[in-house]
């Protein structure tokens, strides 16, 4: 069946660092990608979104391109910040049911 | 603000008890979600509802059960808790059609069963 396997963490970075989580797929079809946030004490946000092949999902500095040939959706982030620290979650969406999401990656910026 | 709203953010139940997560949303989306949450496992789906009375099973819904009377409103319940229970309950919310895949979270349940 569909699944997301995402990089094990937890990373820890230094602010103004740059961050990379790996995030791949297995799919029938073509499904959307989706990288979600969430904040400590806090339910999941999406944080961006790519619906097909070469899409670029961007949203508050950060960035993941839909990667069909490798199947991947990493997430990248130029300079990381204290608030920035948080769980990563990579996603895709079933169609007909609901999405499937990876194990999660925490991230934790200090300064 | 678009909310979704879970009603006990922390709950403590001994085993065999029922227990009721409830779940509201004031967005009039038609799909709600249970998920469950716990470390190294990430979010795995225990049901979902497309509709007023409709349910669909997702990968882990054994010992849970869910009820949906209200479009806004979507219930889920441990007939009798048991320990692996313990978890991190999150519902979820979207609308049907082309914005179907965007979910909009609760701030998720604490559930400790003892």
């Amino acid at each position: 069946g569909d699944s997301v396997t995402q990089m094990e963490g937890p990373v820890t970075l230094s602010e103004e660092a740059f961050l990379t989580i790996n995030c791949t797929y297995t799919a029938t079809g073509y499904p959307s990608l989706f990288w979600y946030v969430q904040y400590p004490g806090e339910g999941l946000q999406l944080l961006l979104k790519a619906t097909k092949a070469d899409d670029k999902g961007s949203n508050k500095g950060f960035e993941a391109t839909y990667r069909k040939e490798t199947t991947s959706f990493h997430l990248e982030k130029g300079s990381v910040q204290v608030s920035d620290s948080a769980v990563y979650f990579c996603a895709l969406d079933q169609a007909g049911t609901a999405l499937i999401f990876g194990k999660g990656t925490t991230l934790s910026v200090s300064s | 603000d678009v909310k979704v709203t879970q009603s006990s953010r922390y709950l403590v139940k001994r085993t065999g008890e029922k227990v009721f997560l409830e779940c509201v949303q004031d967005m009039d989306h038609e799909n709600m979600f249970w998920y469950r949450q716990d470390p190294g496992l990430g979010l795995r789906l225990i049901y979902f509802s497309y509709d007023v009375k409709m349910k669909e099973k997702g990968d882990i819904p054994e010992g849970y059960s869910v009820s949906r009377e209200k479009k806004e409103r979507f219930s889920l319940i441990l007939e009798s808790a048991s320990t692996n229970q313990t978890s991190m309950y999150l519902c979820a919310s979207s609308p049907s059609g082309a914005g179907a895949n965007v979910l909009t979270f609760g701030a998720g349940s604490r559930l400790t069963v003892l």
